[in-house]
């Protein structure tokens, strides 16, 4: 087990609607990462999370947006959810060299 | 041209074949490498980081070409436990944002 822990594990949201995903961080790492990975697909940078900073952003519209706490564990926040948002979301926890990176199990978001 | 290609597969190979992937990556500045390893469902595994020598972890063996801007990963003696989707992950010189290839899948049979 990799210590980083995700919740919900799956998830269930109508259009429109807002959700909060949460990630925690394994011991003595202080850089969360968050990921969406569609069917098929490899995970596609979001934004990066470090000391409560965010330290970089792919290419994910504003209505995308992050925490991080002081110990480390972080949120995702998408506000009106398209039906393209179902996805699989994981969150990594790192060093912000990114030597190596663990990965959550995953928060499964359904938007119908 | 995406940041990072591999060809989805799927790779089907029977038990004991040797089998490579390989991944290329478009942006000459990138400085690290990594193989990741993900099971139908579940979240991404770090398989083992490529070293511009080329590295080896049992049966698994990883090289970097930075001339053609490639790196690959080598499977012998496959086993059906082998059977899953390998990312293949690049980082950018002075950047900590890591970009990930869309997989490719390996599918190992009796």
């Amino acid at each position: 087990e990799t210590g980083v822990t995700q919740s919900p594990t799956h998830l269930i949201k109508t259009r429109g609607q807002q959700v909060t995903l949460r990630c925690s961080s394994q011991s003595g790492h202080n850089t969360v990462s968050w990921y969406q990975q569609a069917l098929g697909q490899g995970p596609q940078f979001i934004f990066q999370y470090y000391r409560e900073e965010e330290n970089g952003r792919g290419n994910f519209p504003p209505r995308f947006s992050g925490l991080q706490f002081p110990n480390y564990s972080s949120e995702l926040n998408v506000n009106a959810l398209e039906l393209d948002d179902s996805a699989l979301y994981l969150c990594a926890s790192s060093f912000v060299d990114y030597t190596e990176a663990f990965f959550g199990q995953g928060t499964r978001l359904t938007v119908v | 041209r995406k940041e990072v290609e591999q060809d989805p597969g799927p790779f089907n190979v029977p038990e004991g074949a040797t089998v490579a992937f390989n991944c290329t990556y478009s942006n000459s500045a990138s400085q690290s490498f990594f193989w990741y390893r993900q099971d139908c469902r579940k979240e991404p595994k770090l398989l083992m980081s490529v070293y511009s020598s080329g590295n080896e972890d049992g049966r698994f063996t990883a090289q970097l070409n930075r001339a053609s801007q490639y790196i690959s990963l080598l499977i012998r003696d496959s086993k059906l436990s082998d059977s899953a989707t390998y990312l293949c992950v690049v980082n950018m010189e002075g950047s900590y944002i890591p970009t990930f290839g869309r997989g490719t899948s390996l599918i190992v049979h009796p």
